[in-house]
């Protein structure tokens, strides 16, 4: 049982490049999440996804975008990559717990993204 | 809109010693809040959670979290510290569980254990 596993660990772009950070889930999860953490900022929310094929925006969204096709997954793009995306990207589940009391989130072990 | 505030970015204390760290939170309905704890180069570990059942939260590693609505605040604490607990440690509000839209977190507080 991996949880969530998050792919690549590490990874170095180049201003204007794109990329993906992948995010999956084993435990059957309705709820993804991705975050931001930056010195002296805490964990600020991207985007999030309440169930396959439903997204919305959170708190940073811009230069982002994400798309839930299927229950296990919750990729987050960057389509053009820009020094103040450097970064380390956590991807959050949680599940719907009994009698509609919800869950805290699991989160994955980040991406330490450098944009140069 | 929610808030969190976490007094203290960085916080020392002697092995032994009580811990306390501060969290104050805004939110028009009520909230769900959260203490996680983060240790170098790991993503985040839930410490506990506050859903209503009871004001005195208890978590793993021997710290605890009482809720005070009318100071608006769920300060974390443990009675003796130990080298193991010096960590990053961020106080979280929601108010929907914590899944379904996200955590509004702190900007953390980093624990440093005096030998």
């Amino acid at each position: 049982n991996a949880g969530v596993t998050q792919t690549p660990k590490f990874q170095v772009l180049k201003t204007g490049q794109s990329m993906t950070l992948q995010c999956a889930q084993d435990m059957n999860h309705e709820y993804m999440s991705w975050y931001r953490q930056d010195p002296g900022m805490g964990l600020r929310l991207i985007h999030y996804s309440v169930g396959a094929g439903i997204t919305d925006q959170g708190e940073v969204p811009n230069g982002y975008n994400v798309s839930r096709s299927t229950t296990e997954d919750f990729p987050l793009r960057l389509l053009s990559a820009a020094p103040s995306q450097t970064s380390v990207y956590f991807c959050a589940t949680s599940g719907r717990g009994l009698g509609h009391s919800n869950q805290p989130q699991h989160f994955g072990d980040g991406t330490r993204l450098s944009i140069l | 809109a929610q808030s969190v505030t976490q007094l203290g970015s960085h916080v020392s204390v002697s092995e032994g010693a009580l811990v306390l760290l501060r969290c104050n939170y805004s939110s028009s309905v009520p909230p769900y809040l959260f203490w996680y704890v983060q240790y170098p180069n790991q993503g985040l570990q839930l410490l506990l959670k506050y859903t209503s059942a009871a004001t005195l939260v208890k978590g793993i590693n021997g710290f605890e979290a009482e809720f005070k609505k009318s100071e608006t605040s769920f300060h974390l604490t443990k009675p003796s510290a130990h080298m193991s607990d010096a960590a990053e440690y961020f106080c979280a509000v929601s108010h929907s569980g914590g899944g379904a839209d996200g955590l509004t977190f702190g900007k953390g507080t980093h624990l440093i254990i005096q030998p």
